[in-house]
């Protein structure tokens, strides 16, 4: 068993629709659950973390982590075609980080 | 806005060569991260370093691969015997270390072709 899990995609989705992405994972160790968004040939660039489980928000994005079930999201409202990225769930423990495979993303205007 | 600076952007080299990609870090970062990304593949982890030591390694990282901070600002990745399974985006990122927030900053990658 992978790590992290995360379905790769592609996913297309039009404007104004809520985007619900996800992963799994193995290592119950990791306490901090990041969000990254990559653009094409960019570098990846922190969008949301959260440490345990529970909820967290920012602006049209939540993140959700659940421990007991080894499982996160991240959820976009109102997408815009400007959210078009790839978006790779990320976990650490004392600085050993693990990235998802990430989720190609496509908002149509 | 602090950033993390890699060049070469893009640098083409012949199968047995050696390749130095270099990366300046956020000035008050700690931790520095080395991953690569094969085109249409994850992010894997390479080498984490700190305190002028690597503190983990992946099994990707074998003996061809080094890096160190000579001189205190660059961070260096040296692959010393390219192979073509080495072209692939390799990003440098790093970590203020003094909060682990997992908050990984990423330099915009330097692109290794091996022909």
């Amino acid at each position: 068993q992978k790590e992290v899990e995360q379905d790769p995609g592609p996913l297309s989705v039009p404007e104004g629709a809520i985007v619900s992405l996800n992963c799994t994972y193995s290592n119950s160790a990791f306490q901090y659950f990041m969000w990254y968004r990559q653009y094409s040939r960019k570098g990846p660039e922190l969008l949301m973390y959260t440490y345990s489980s529970g909820n967290k928000e920012d602006g049209r994005f939540t993140a959700q982590v659940d421990k007991s079930s080894k499982y996160i999201s991240l959820f976009i409202r109102d997408s815009q075609p400007s959210d078009s990225a790839t978006y790779l769930c990320a976990m650490n423990n004392n600085n050993d980080m693990r990235f998802g495979a990430g989720t190609r993303l496509t908002v149509k205007p | 806005e602090p950033e993390v600076t890699q060049t070469p952007s893009h640098q083409v080299t012949q199968m047995g060569q050696e390749v130095i990609l270099r990366c300046v870090p956020i000035s008050n970062h700690l931790y520095f991260y080395w991953y690569r990304q094969i085109l249409g593949q994850k992010v894997e982890f390479l080498v984490s370093f700190y305190n002028n030591e690597i503190s983990e390694k992946s099994e990707i990282f074998d003996d061809q691969f080094s890096v160190e901070r000579p001189d205190g600002s660059n961070f260096t990745l040296k692959i010393r015997s390219t192979k073509l399974e080495d072209s692939a985006m390799y990003f440098c990122a790093t970590q203020t270390g003094t909060v682990n927030t997992g908050e990984l900053f990423f330099g915009e990658g330097s692109r290794l072709t091996v022909l």
